[in-house]
């Protein structure tokens, strides 16, 4: 079966620190990876994607996620953290074994402390 | 700001109910999909709709249908509504048909449906 796993419900993080939200996943063929944010009472707004070639994505608001694929993950990462980067993250994946349908992860509470 | 809009915003219903979202994709877009998304929870795949045909659906009833018009908009229509309906259901909509890889969808803000 496809699936995704963020295994932390919540991850909280000093301003100014690096941080990371990790993501690993589990798929048929070659994964096509997602990170999402959603902000409070807001639509899911779309940060960064792998396809392919580069393992380091980079994308909006200085996010960016490394793809390993021996170890099936593609953690969400930021040099230095920003209060306004609290929010609610989401990684998904696409493949041949989901018919590229994503499936999505549960989701990780980042919370930015001043 | 995605130019996926969605409506209305928020609104109340009685179980047994049945209800009307709508959407409007990102001008270019000509495959939308619905998502459910629980409180607490990540999106839930409903259906998928291009050039006005069902072409995926996930683990939801038939209670639960769409449609898609010329102009690429879309509806989602909730038949008898249940209490576990409650949710935010999220349009998103992606620049080509078929569900090829790397495709980006792009969300709207939501409709808030709570059922009573």
């Amino acid at each position: 079966a496809q699936s995704v796993a963020q295994p932390e419900d919540q991850v909280n993080v000093a301003e100014g620190n690096p941080l990371t939200v990790k993501c690993t996943y589990s798929v048929s063929g070659n994964p096509y990876l997602f990170w999402y944010v959603q902000y409070p009472n807001r639509g899911l707004q779309f940060l960064l994607k792998y396809i392919t070639g580069d393992n380091l994505v980079k994308g909006s608001y200085g996010f960016e996620a490394e793809f390993n694929k021996s170890q099936t993950s593609f953690h969400l990462k930021k040099p230095s953290a920003l209060v306004s980067d609290s929010a609610l993250y989401f990684c998904a994946v696409s493949s041949p074994g989901s018919n590229y349908q994503l499936i999505w992860g549960a989701g990780t509470k980042l919370i930015i402390k001043p | 700001e995605t130019g996926v809009t969605q409506s209305p915003t928020h609104l109340i219903k009685t179980r047994g109910q049945q209800v009307t979202l709508r959407c409007s994709s990102q001008s270019g877009h000509n495959t939308v999909s619905w998502y459910q998304q629980a409180l607490g929870q990540g999106p839930q795949f409903i259906f998928q709709y291009y050039r006005e045909e069902e072409n995926g659906r996930g683990n939801f009833p038939p209670r639960f249908s769409g449609l898609q018009f010329p102009n690429y908009s879309s509806e989602l229509n909730v038949n008898a509504l249940e209490l576990d309906d409650s949710a935010l259901y999220l349009c998103a909509s992606s620049p080509h048909g078929d569900r090829g890889p790397g495709n980006t969808i792009y969300f709207g803000e939501g409709s808030w449906l709570t059922v009573v």
